[in-house]
């Protein structure tokens, strides 16, 4: 079964500084793969995804995750942090026979300081 | 295009009640996913409906079901509810022609059950 995991629960940055959040999958073909970000109290809003093709994958506000199928790695990464990136980031992994149904990582929370 | 929809965005309701929450897709997409979001157990999935039959269920007691109807609007319901069933609701739209699309997600029903 598929599976996702998000090894930093929290991480903290300094605005302007550099970011990357992990993430690593379990599944046995080519996956396709999500990063959604939440605001409190909002639902999830796609960040960027993978199907095929290249594996640097550029998405919304800035963001881009590179796919390393020899990791099972799905990193997000931003060069420049800004203070309205302090959410919760959530990797996800669908594929084969799951039909519909996203694995969720357990998220990480970005904290940004000023 | 309009985004997915979920009504009611909040509701109180006592335990051994029910509750009925909706959900409107993007027009267009014919394939529903519910997934429930709590801090303890993260997003799990409830099921996921396309074309007005349920093709994929998750790990939750019979309690919770769900529908969808021909213009791809889906509604779940609880029933006898729970403390332990408040939660951020959140349900999530796609094509829904492989199972695998991209999922759309609406800002989320918070149930809290007194």
């Amino acid at each position: 079964a598929q599976s996702v995991t998000q090894p930093d629960i929290h991480i903290t940055v300094s605005e302007g500084a550099s970011l990357e959040l992990r993430c690593n999958y379990s599944y046995g073909a080519t996956p396709y793969l999500f990063w959604y970000v939440q605001s409190p109290g909002q639902g999830l809003q796609l960040l960027l995804k993978y199907f095929s093709g290249d594996t640097l994958v550029q998405g919304i506000k800035g963001f881009e995750a590179e796919f390393k199928r020899s990791q099972s790695s799905f990193n997000l990464r931003k060069p420049s942090v800004h203070w309205s990136d302090a959410a919760e980031y959530f990797c996800a992994v669908v594929g084969g026979s799951t039909l519909g149904r996203l694995y969720f990582g357990r998220g990480t929370q970005l904290t940004v300081w000023p | 295009k309009a985004g997915v929809t979920q009504t009611p965005r909040y509701l109180i309701k006592t335990r051994g009640q029910q509750v009925t929450l909706s959900c409107s897709p993007i027009s267009g997409h014919r394939s529903v996913s519910w997934y429930q979001q709590t801090p303890g157990q993260g997003l799990q999935f409830l099921f996921e409906y396309f074309s007005e039959t349920q093709r994929n269920k998750g790990n939750f007691p019979g309690r919770f079901s769900g529908r969808q109807f021909s213009n791809s609007r889906s509604e779940m319901n609880v029933s006898t509810l729970e403390l332990g069933d408040s939660a951020l609701y959140l349900c999530a739209s796609s094509g829904g022609g492989t199972g695998a699309e991209t999922q759309y997600f609406g800002p989320g029903t918070r149930l809290l059950v007194l």
